[in-house]
């Protein structure tokens, strides 16, 4: 079993829906949590990033994390087309650790 | 441009051939990360620096690769006698101090023939 769980889609969306993209994950060391973009061909982009549970808002972003069910989500409001992209979370143990550990990222496909 | 670079950007290569590839971090970031990525998975992290000293190597990164950071600025990832599985996209990532914010490059994307 993989430390770190997501569904790759593709998730297909209509332009302006809410989009829903989550990740399991199994080692409770985990304490960060980030979110990337990904563009085809294209290195990871930063999103955000939260400590612990909780909730983070960043314009139309809000990533959650519920570390009781190792369940982290993204959600996306009023999506674009340029949202298109495969979106990869990734957990961190503390800032002491460099090993990033990545899902395998979610496809997501907003059509106009 | 301020952001980390990468280069070359693909490289095709020849079964058995030595690759060697670049990362410029971003100037003021003290840590420098490579990771390797697949198709349709996510990056696997490789090793990493703090300044010029690597800390950090994964058990993906076998006797065939070495990675340095002479002074503590561009670092250099070297594949000898490169094989069909190590065709993938080679990436660089930076950051200061903190390990939540990593920039990454755009790549390398190497094909072994």
């Amino acid at each position: 079993q993989k430390e770190v769980e997501q569904d790759p889609g593709p998730l297909s969306v209509p332009e302006g829906a809410i989009v829903s993209l989550n990740c399991t994950y199994s080692n409770s060391a985990f304490q960060y949590f980030m979110w990337y973009r990904q563009y085809s061909r294209k290195g990871p982009e930063l999103l955000m990033y939260t400590y612990s549970s909780g909730n983070k808002e960043d314009g139309r972003f809000t990533a959650q994390v519920d570390k009781s069910s190792k369940y982290i989500s993204l959600f996306i409001r009023d999506s674009q087309p340029s949202d298109s992209a495969t979106y990869l979370c990734a957990m961190l143990m503390n800032t002491g650790f460099q090993k990033l550990v990545f899902g395998t990222g979610t496809r997501l496909l907003v059509s106009p | 441009d301020t952001g980390v670079s990468q280069n070359p950007r693909h490289k095709i290569t020849k079964r058995g051939q030595n690759v060697t590839f670049r990362c410029d971090p971003i100037s003021e970031h003290n840590r420098l990360y490579w990771y390797r990525q697949t198709l349709g998975q996510g990056p696997e992290f490789l090793t990493y620096f703090q300044n010029e000293a690597q800390l950090e190597k994964s058990r993906l990164l076998s006797d065939r690769f070495s990675a340095e950071r002479p002074k503590g600025s561009f670092s250099t990832l070297e594949i000898q006698r490169t094989e069909q599985g190590d065709s993938a996209m080679y990436l660089c990532a930076s950051s200061f101090n903190r390990g939540t914010e990593a920039f990454f490059g755009q790549g390398t994307r190497l094909t072994v023939v």
